[in-house]
C-alpha cells in the first residue's frame, strides 16, 4: 500500500460529460502529480500541484483542470469528454524532495 | 530527441535468467534516477532509487548508473515468473524551485516457467 488514495476505482460515463477524480496524498507530502495512461502508453506528465499552487503543467487538455485543496487532497475535472479520454488516470504524491514519487492505484475512466 | 529514452521490448526470458533493463537520458541534470514496476493495469510502485553515479543492491535488484555516459541499468538476478511486468526508469532534475520528473515509457518484460 503506497499510503496514496484514488476514488473512483473505476468510472463508466458518456461523451459529453463530465467527470471528478479525487486523490488522497500520502500523510505530509505536498506534491501531488496527475498523469494519464492510455491502452499500451507511458505514463503522460498531466500537471503538479505543490502545496496547493500550481507548479507544472504537463500535455493537459484545455478541457481538463485540477486543483489541490488545503487539506492537500486534489481532484482532477474532465469535462466535455470523448472517447479518446478513456484511459487511467493515476496520481502520485512526494515529499519536499519531490524526487521519488507514490502511485495510488488509478481510476479507470470508460467513455462510451 | 526524448529527454528520457527506454526499449519498450518486449522482453521475454526463461525463469532463473539475468535481466538487463536500460535507460538513456540527453539532460546531465538528471540527478536522482528511479526504476518503478508496474504490473497490468495497477500503479506503478518504486523498486530502487539512487542519487548519482553508482550502484545499489537490494535482494535480487541492482540498479547502476552512469552519469558520465548518461545511461541507467536496472538488473534482475534469478527472474521469477512474478516479476513478469513493465519496468519504468523516471529521472528528477531542479527545474527553477520545483523538480521535475521525466518518465521513460517503460519495458515489457515476461519472465517464462
Amino acid at each position: 500500500d503506497s499510503g496514496v488514495t484514488q476514488t473512483p476505482k473505476h468510472l463508466i460515463t458518456a461523451t459529453g460529460q463530465r467527470v471528478t477524480l479525487r486523490c488522497s496524498p500520502r500523510s505530509g507530502d505536498l506534491s501531488v502529480y496527475w498523469y494519464q495512461q492510455s491502452l499500451d502508453q507511458g505514463l503522460q506528465f498531466l500537471i503538479q500541484y505543490y502545496n496547493g499552487e500550481e507548479r507544472a503543467k504537463g500535455n493537459i487538455l484545455e478541457r481538463f483542470s485540477a486543483q489541490q485543496f488545503p487539506d492537500l487532497h486534489s481532484e482532477l475535472n474532465l469535462s466535455s469528454l470523448e472517447l479518446g479520454d478513456s484511459a487511467l488516470y493515476f496520481c502520485a504524491s512526494s515529499g519536499d524532495r519531490n524526487t521519488e514519487a507514490f502511485f495510488g492505484q488509478g481510476t479507470r475512466l470508460t467513455v462510451v | 530527441q526524448k529527454e528520457v529514452e527506454q526499449d519498450p521490448g518486449p522482453l521475454s526470458v526463461p525463469e532463473g535468467a539475468i535481466v538487463s533493463l536500460n535507460c538513456t537520458y540527453s539532460n546531465s541534470a538528471f540527478q536522482y534516477f528511479m526504476w518503478y514496476r508496474q504490473y497490468s493495469r495497477k500503479g506503478p510502485e518504486l523498486l530502487m532509487y539512487t542519487y548519482s553515479s553508482g550502484n545499489k543492491e537490494d535482494g535480487r535488484f541492482t540498479a547502476q548508473v552512469d552519469k558520465s555516459s548518461k545511461y541507467i541499468s536496472l538488473f534482475i538476478r534469478d527472474s521469477q515468473p512474478s516479476d513478469s511486468a513493465t519496468y519504468l526508469c523516471a529521472m528528477s532534475a531542479r527545474a527553477g524551485n520545483n523538480r521535475k520528473l521525466i518518465w521513460g515509457l517503460g519495458t515489457s518484460l515476461a519472465v517464462n516457467p
